[in-house]
């Protein structure tokens, strides 16, 4: 039972450099979500799918596209990387609210 | 909005008690507690719906003043297992969206 898979682990991107952060969980959960973490911000949310299909703006959506391929995948997309997008990228996935995220183990994106 | 967690972190000697607050400017719909360790993903430690109720389990405990709009995260006798950085989320307005802003977090040291 893997859960909440991401990839990659790590990155490094020179800034305008763009790329996808993939997400699939195995749980046959409805909603998905990307949060991004900084130090001292906590977590912030940036885009989050409540069921395939649909999509939503979060917290801090600039800068960033999603894709909800199916019921087990949500993509993460920097069109152009930043500095100010260097952090790390949780993706989190959920069946009812009630029973709390799983998260998966995170990707540390470092934009240069 | 971002809720608001005090302390932002204390150290304690194992069998110490804490308490970690959250508060919120917004009316809240529930409030979610959520432990993570150094270089790990977030944990879910339990949810509190709007209804003023209190929810524990081990030594692990939470409240929920909905008037208030405050949780607190009491933490009893505490082992050095607790040590790491809890995060509260909450979840504003009155319908159960999924969609959860979570508080910069509080980071909590425990020593022998």
């Amino acid at each position: 039972n893997a859960g909440v898979t991401q990839t990659p682990k790590f990155q490094v991107l020179k800034t305008g450099q763009s790329m996808t952060l993939q997400c699939a969980q195995d749980m046959n959960h409805n909603s998905m979500y990307w949060y991004r973490q900084d130090p001292g911000m906590g977590l912030r949310l940036i885009y989050y799918s409540a069921s395939e299909g649909t999509t939503d703006k979060g917290e801090v959506p600039n800068g960033y596209n999603v894709s909800r391929l199916n019921k087990r995948e949500f993509s993460l997309r920097l069109e152009s990387a930043a500095p100010s997008q260097t952090s790390v990228y949780f993706c989190a996935s959920s069946v009812r609210v009630a029973l709390g995220y799983t998260f998966g183990s995170g990707t540390r994106l470092t934009v240069v | 909005q971002q809720p608001v967690q005090s302390p932002q972190a204390v150290i304690l000697r194992e069998g110490e008690d804490a308490v970690i607050n959250c508060s919120s400017s917004k009316a809240l719909y529930s409030v979610h507690w959520y432990r993570q360790k150094h270089g790990e993903a977030p944990v879910f430690l339990m949810i509190l719906l709007k209804g003023g109720e209190q929810k524990g389990h081990d030594k692990i405990s939470a409240s929920f003043n909905e008037k208030k709009q405050q949780s607190s995260l009491y933490l009893t006798a505490s082992q050095l297992s607790y040590s790491g950085t809890y995060f509260c989320g909450t979840e504003n307005g009155s319908s159960n969206t999924g969609k959860l802003i979570f508080g910069q977090g509080t980071t909590l040291q425990v020593k022998p």
